[in-house]
């Protein structure tokens, strides 16, 4: 399979636990996304990167977010101190050299 | 004001009726237009681009109007597998792209 992954599929927590996600992305793709979905909306940007370059940071992002992407291949989200709040799907996605998005399927993480 | 914003609908329709979605957007900087399509517990994928010129794929067009900062999307004879969330999608900066709510079709037997 060559489209992105993403782990796990399903996260549950107990509030004020740390989580971490991994993205990785199609091979030959130069910027990878995250997006945060809860139900009924669309997805809400969080970040993106070109190669390890973490270019722009959504100021909905609080600073318990964050996210690195280390040799310009996957990348992981970690959330410290999870709030019931911040319950949503975690989408990832990656382009290259056009301007289509490629998502993974996300990972669904519950907040108890 | 969002960014991005769509009727949420829901639109139901009948199998082979014509319903239009649009979209409009307040970044007047605006370069890049789309519309991906979610269906149920999946992840968004991309339908297709929009083009100032406009643009059309099988029964699928759509339409740009920078002027009045809205998109549109037609979709001709209605099929029960057109049933999704329809999102709108524009860039905000060069590759920053910012998805609209998303607009529920439901199509009839």
């Amino acid at each position: 399979d060559t489209g992105v992954s993403q782990n796990p599929r399903h996260k549950i927590t107990k509030r004020g636990q740390n989580v971490t996600f991994r993205c990785d992305p199609i091979s030959e793709h130069n910027r990878l996304y995250w997006y945060r979905q809860t139900l009924g909306q669309g997805p809400e940007f969080l970040t993106y990167f070109q190669n390890e370059a973490q270019l722009e940071k959504s100021r909905l992002l609080s600073d318990r977010f964050s996210a690195e992407r280390p040799k310009g291949s996957f990348s992981t989200l970690e959330i410290q101190r999870t709030e019931q709040g911040d319950s949503a799907m975690y989408l990832c996605a990656s382009s290259g050299t056009g301007t289509d998005l490629y998502f993974g399927p996300g990972t669904r993480l519950t907040v108890l | 004001r969002k960014e991005v914003e769509q009727d949420p609908g829901p639109f139901n329709v009948p199998e082979g009726a014509t319903v239009a979605f649009n979209c409009t957007y307040s970044n007047s900087a605006s370069q890049s237009f789309f519309w991906y399509r979610q269906d149920c517990r999946k992840e968004p994928k991309l339908l297709m681009s929009v083009y100032s010129s406009g643009n059309e794929d099988g029964r699928f067009t759509a339409q740009l109007n920078r002027a009045s900062q809205y998109i549109s999307l037609l979709i001709r004879d209605s099929k029960l597998s057109d049933s999704a969330t329809y999102l709108c999608v524009v860039t905000s900066g060069t590759y920053k792209y910012i998805f609209g709510t998303g607009t529920r079709l439901k199509v009839l037997a």
